[in-house]
């Protein structure tokens, strides 16, 4: 069974500049999950959908970041304009329902590192 | 609010001996998961193991098991038989309707 696959591996940008992750969850998982993950940190959730609805996004920073998964598959994460505080590795997850709605294992991609410069 | 806790920003083992990392967390639901996952230097996560709360049998993998006590909320995870390649960052994560990760475990295992 394939995993999550993600692209690109390593993206360097200029402040202002913006930039642009891609997703492909593991066939069959309906829930997808976007994290940041500063160096030093445990991985913070950034936006989670539900096929191809939104379930939460109260973190994700909607002046400059936004995220949208077309027909409940493939999902991509943009951020725009990029700031400093941006570099991270952005790390995308996905997962079946658990029992009562509650969140299952998740499986993770190997993340994209991005350094803003 | 769920919060996740490592208490131990930093362990070390030998190899071929047993380490056990900790991590205690605080949450209202009735149902929910505990992972430990491992991020090695590459940053991707691995699932090292499960534990569904409604079970009371502590999860095994390999070398790897936990104790999983409900009442006191903690999720301790034991390395038996630790190998080189188990050095890594461990997270602790709790799963309600959200992945809550606790700070991390850097582990080291010298020769």
């Amino acid at each position: 069974e394939a995993g999550v696959a993600q692209s690109p591996r390593y993206k360097i940008i200029e402040k202002r500049q913006s930039v642009a992750f891609w997703c492909n969850p593991i066939s069959g998982h309906a829930t997808l999950y976007w994290y940041q993950q500063i160096l030093g940190q445990g991985p913070k959730l950034l936006i989670q959908f539900q096929n191809n609805g939104v379930v939460d996004d109260s973190q994700l920073p909607k002046d400059r970041f936004s995220a949208e998964r077309l027909k409940g598959v493939d999902s991509t994460l943009k951020i725009q304009p990029a700031k400093l505080e941006d570099s991270a590795v952005y790390l995308c997850a996905s997962s079946l329902e658990g029992l009562a709605g509650v969140v299952d294992t998740q499986y993770f991609g190997p993340g994209t590192r991005l350094t803003v410069l | 609010a769920q919060t996740v806790t490592q208490s131990q920003p930093e362990m070390s083992v030998q190899e071929a001996e047993t380490v056990t990392l900790s991590c205690t967390y605080d949450t209202s639901e009735s149902d929910y998961y505990l992972f430990w996952y491992k991020q090695p230097p590459s940053r991707q996560m691995i699932l090292v193991i499960r534990q569904e709360a409604y079970k009371q049998q502590n999860a095994t993998e390999n070398r790897f098991s936990v104790n999983f006590q409900k009442a006191a909320k903690s999720f301790s995870l034991k390395i038996s038989d630790s190998q080189l390649g188990d050095a890594a960052m461990y997270f602790c994560a709790f799963s309600g309707y959200a992945l809550n990760f606790g700070k991390g475990t850097s582990l080291l295992v010298t020769p």
